[in-house]
């Protein structure tokens, strides 16, 4: 079966300092990764899909097969980074999302 | 163009009664999955609707049941509500096309089961 694991409940970073949110992923198909942010108050949206290969608000993930990790990185945080983070696995041919237990990131000035 | 839209915003029912949301999916979208957010857990998918049919289905019991109508938008049932179904329901639409599977997020009904 499928399963995303996001091994931090929190992580907290100083302003300036390297981010890396961790996400692990179970799944025998071929993975179509996302993440997703909440921002205080405001609904889900997407930050990133691995497939597009872009870089959104500085931030960066790239999908390793050989450890089934689609981890996010940004080089510099920022205090508007400040947000919940989910890492989502597509499956069911493509019907289906299954998300991790997420992540909330606080950056610190 | 609103985005994923979702009524009511909050919902307080007493265990046994049933309860109806209802979405309506971003403008170009003809695709509505649903999904259920425990406190402090990340969404779990409850269904998918598309062409007025459930296309797939996750690990919910019988008493959550949906509707999609003719204009896309659609409506979460769940009948004999038990506290454990207090949550954040989320809806959120896509398009058809296999290469455009992004998911967009309405901002959720937050059901109190008492």
């Amino acid at each position: 079966a499928q399963r995303v694991t996001q091994p931090e409940k929190l992580l907290s970073v100083f302003k300036g300092a390297p981010v890396e949110l961790k996400c692990n992923y179970s799944y025998s198909g071929s993975p179509e990764l996302f993440w997703y942010v909440q921002y205080s108050r405001q609904r889900l949206q997407l930050l990133l899909r691995h497939i597009s290969r872009e870089s959104i608000k500085g931030f960066t993930a790239d999908l390793n097969k050989g450890e089934t990790s689609f981890h996010l990185k940004k080089p510099f945080a920022q205090e508007e980074d400040s947000a919940m983070y989910y890492c989502a696995l597509l499956t069911g041919g493509g019907n289906k999302l299954t998300f991790g237990t997420g992540t909330q990131l606080k950056v610190e000035l | 163009d609103a985005g994923v839209t979702q009524s009511p915003t909050h919902l307080i029912k007493t265990r046994g009664q049933q309860v109806t949301l209802r979405c309506s999916p971003k403008s170009g979208h003809d695709t509505v999955s649903w999904y259920q957010q425990a406190l402090g857990q990340g969404p779990q998918f409850i269904f998918q609707y598309y062409e007025e049919e459930e296309r797939q289905r996750g690990n919910f019991p019988d008493r959550f049941s949906g509707h999609q109508f003719p204009n896309y938008s659609s409506e979460l049932n769940v009948n004999a509500l038990l506290l454990g179904d207090s949550a954040l329901y989320l809806c959120a639409s896509s398009p058809a096309d296999r290469d455009k599977v992004t998911q967009y997020f309405g901002p959720g009904t937050r059901l109190t089961v008492l």
